[in-house]
């Protein structure tokens, strides 16, 4: 199984400022053939159901704004918020859809500082 | 607009069986892979089953293997999770998600989800 890691638990961050979360998978979840990284990021509210907010590493979903952006490849990935909203305190996932059993990171608590 | 509606759960005691449902609409249903995610109590997200556009293709995390089963009705556009031998650990909110279409893409639409509760 791939496991998932993220850094930090939480963090806080002032508004308008960047916020980074990293996350780490255990084995490569870049497809060769494809040149593809199977990895996804999602937010969550309390209450909410998860949103997803960027695959393939760094593309976003439609209507996500574009202060969250996602890189990285291979083992080693991230997500940015350029510049924190209200509006984005949350808990951030990454996900790994290479291989079955599909895995999550445990979650980065986002607060405002 | 792509709609999943989660129903099934409750409270159930240890041992005991339940079977989720979830209704779609807004979207080609036998065209779109379809998964089951749990989430425990101020827990994270647990993947729990997927299954094939056709039905034909399903997995499973093994914390559930040959306990749960994923299956879907195309002609009532309607996902299900049959669970059985229901344990306290199981206990989570359950959701259902739509891939993005195929059963290694992540899931753009979540449903609210149904809680279910195992115990005495």
């Amino acid at each position: 199984d791939i496991v998932m890691t993220q850094s930090p638990d939480s963090l806080a961050v002032s508004l308008g400022e960047r916020a980074t979360i990293n996350c780490k998978s255990s084995q490569s979840v870049l497809y060769s053939s494809n040149n593809n990284n199977y990895l996804a990021w999602y937010q969550q509210k309390p209450g909410q159901p998860p949103k997803l907010l960027i695959y393939w590493a760094s593309t976003r979903e439609s209507g996500v704004p574009d202060r969250f952006s996602g890189s990285g490849s291979g083992t080693d990935f991230t997500l940015t918020i350029s510049s924190l909203q209200a509006e984005d305190v949350a808990v951030y996932y990454c996900q790994q859809y290479y291989s079955t059993p599909l895995t999550f990171g445990p979650g980065t608590k986002v607060d405002i500082k | 607009e792509v709609q999943l509606l989660e129903s099934g759960g409750g409270l159930v005691q240890p041992g005991g069986s339940l079977r989720l449902s979830c209704a779609a609409s807004g979207f080609t249903f036998s065209s779109y892979a379809m998964s089951w995610v749990r989430q425990a109590p101020g827990k994270g997200l647990e993947w729990v089953s997927t299954i094939s556009g056709s039905g034909g293709d399903t997995y499973y995390a093994d914390s559930v293997k040959g306990r749960f089963t994923i299956s879907r009705d195309n002609s009532k556009n309607t996902l299900y999770l049959q669970m059985n031998s229901l344990r306290a650990e199981d206990s989570a909110v359950y959701y259902c998600a739509k891939s993005i279409y195929d059963v290694l893409t992540p899931s753009p639409y979540w449903g609210q989800g149904t809680l279910v509760t195992v115990s005495s």
